[in-house]
């Protein structure tokens, strides 16, 4: 079955730059997805990549795939205390829309 | 507006009892889903639902039985409920993905807690 992996925790100051990466096994992944979930909140969908697009930028988030080797990346620019939270990667393959998530990266920004 | 909205958003209940989380959403979409988060953060799907009928069910315990009364709203009943269920249960939304897009939008969360 599908499976997609993240690193489980991330910690940097406040203005440097973020990378948390995610890796996936299903070849047929249609859709790549980054959400965010603040404690005790609800999931909020950040960006979303297509299978056939090695980078997308909205803002201070930049996304990068690299198909070849399932690997996907989230990049946060000049990060904030208020990025503190947890980031899922997730992905739906063709024909379902299911997503898939893997376990999140929580990710903590001090000052 | 809220666009994807649960009630209850806390549910405290003993083992045994059944319960009912309701799910609503307003963005005029085709598709429904409910989604469990475990205490470890794992989030894993349990049902799809298209156009009311119901498309995945993800080897979840036939005590979890979904019901959508028209394609804005999609319930989960949880009968004889056991201390595993405890976990937050997220319902989302999203077009149908015969348009080619698998935006999903999560309501808060149902956070049930089994006693």
């Amino acid at each position: 079955g599908e499976d997609v992996e993240q690193s489980l925790f991330l910690s940097v100051r406040e203005g440097d730059s973020s990378v948390i990466n995610c890796t996936y096994t299903d070849s047929s992944s249609t859709y790549l997805y980054w959400y965010k979930q603040e404690p005790g909140a609800g999931l909020q969908l950040l960006t979303y990549i297509f299978s056939n697009m090695d980078m997308k930028q909205d803002q201070r988030l930049t996304v990068l795939l690299n198909k070849k080797d399932k690997h996907l990346s989230l990049r946060i620019a000049d990060t904030q205390t208020g990025d503190s939270a947890i980031y899922f990667c997730a992905e739906t393959s063709s024909g379902y829309s299911t997503l898939t998530f893997g376990k999140g990266t929580m990710l903590l920004v001090s000052p | 507006d809220t666009a994807v909205s649960q009630t209850p958003k806390y549910l405290v209940t003993q083992m045994g009892n059944d319960k009912s989380i309701k799910c609503e959403q307003n963005l005029g979409h085709d598709t429904m889903y409910w989604y469990k988060q475990d205490s470890k953060k794992f989030l894993k799907i349990m049902f799809s639902y298209n156009n009311k009928e119901l498309i995945i069910n993800e080897t979840v315990p036939n005590r979890f039985s979904p019901k959508s009364p028209d394609k804005a709203h999609l319930n989960l009943h949880i009968n004889s409920l056991e201390l595993g269920d405890s976990a937050v249960y997220f319902c989302a939304s999203s077009q149908d993905p015969i348009f080619g897009t698998y935006e999903q939008y999560f309501g808060p969360g149902t956070r049930l807690t089994v006693t």
